[in-house]
């Protein structure tokens, strides 16, 4: 079994400063990371992934993610947050091997202020 | 546009009575999924199937839920004898493999309410 844990539910920051959101993990067995954001009244949108490889991923709208796997972590860093990007964002893993349901982290509330 | 779609967008009902949720998922993806939220937590999962095959059930889903996936295209996810403590978000989504893993691509949700 799986679980993730999402360090702050709510972090405020100003408008271009810089944000990390922490995520770590726990599992007996290899995973795959991911993270979603869920802006107000829509769906889960899937934001970047860990596969293999680089462990720096990085998503198209300057979000980046590294996998950290001695520290069990895959903390999410923008250096430059807009008002834009204020949202519930959710770590997530789920099986290498079975690659089927999503374990959750419970989700941090990411408020950018003017 | 070709996303998961889910309807309806927000079910209200009396306690007792049943439910019935549909998901429409992406045309080409063999797995759909099943996920519950409750206001301040991340998604739960609850069920999910490949083609018409509902392959895990969690522990989440009680009896009175019930799944299906006929012919391996939409799905029903349905609640009998609601109860209060069935109030949340009911997300579906949808997946391909891809590079090794199952991404997974959710609709907006159906949120029920039971008064």
């Amino acid at each position: 079994a799986q679980s993730v844990t999402q360090l702050d539910s709510q972090v405020p920051v100003f408008e271009e400063a810089p944000v990390e959101l922490r995520c770590n993990y726990s599992s007996s067995v290899s995973v795959y990371l991911f993270w979603y954001v869920q802006y107000p009244n829509q769906g889960l949108q899937l934001l970047l992934k860990y596969l293999s490889g680089s462990t720096l991923v990085e998503s198209i709208n300057g979000f980046e993610a590294e996998f950290n796997k001695s520290q069990t972590s895959f903390h999410l860093r923008k250096p430059s947050v807009h008002i834009s990007d204020t949202a519930e964002y959710f770590c997530a893993v789920s099986e290498v091997t079975s690659g089927s349901r999503l374990t959750f982290g419970e989700g941090t509330q990411l408020t950018v202020n003017p | 546009d070709t996303g998961v779609s889910q309807n309806p967008r927000h079910k209200i009902t009396k306690r007792g009575q049943n439910v019935t949720f549909r998901c429409d998922p992406i045309s080409e993806h063999n797995r759909l999924y099943w996920y519950r939220q409750t206001l301040g937590q991340g998604p739960e999962f609850l069920t999910y199937f490949q083609n018409e095959a509902q392959l895990e059930k969690s522990r989440l889903l009680s009896d009175r839920f019930s799944a299906e996936r006929p012919k391996g295209s939409f799905s029903t996810l349905e609640i009998q004898r609601t109860e209060q403590g069935d109030s949340a978000m009911y997300l579906c989504a949808s997946s391909l493999r891809s590079g090794g893993a199952y991404e997974q691509y959710f609709g907006p949700g159906t949120r029920l309410t039971v008064t």
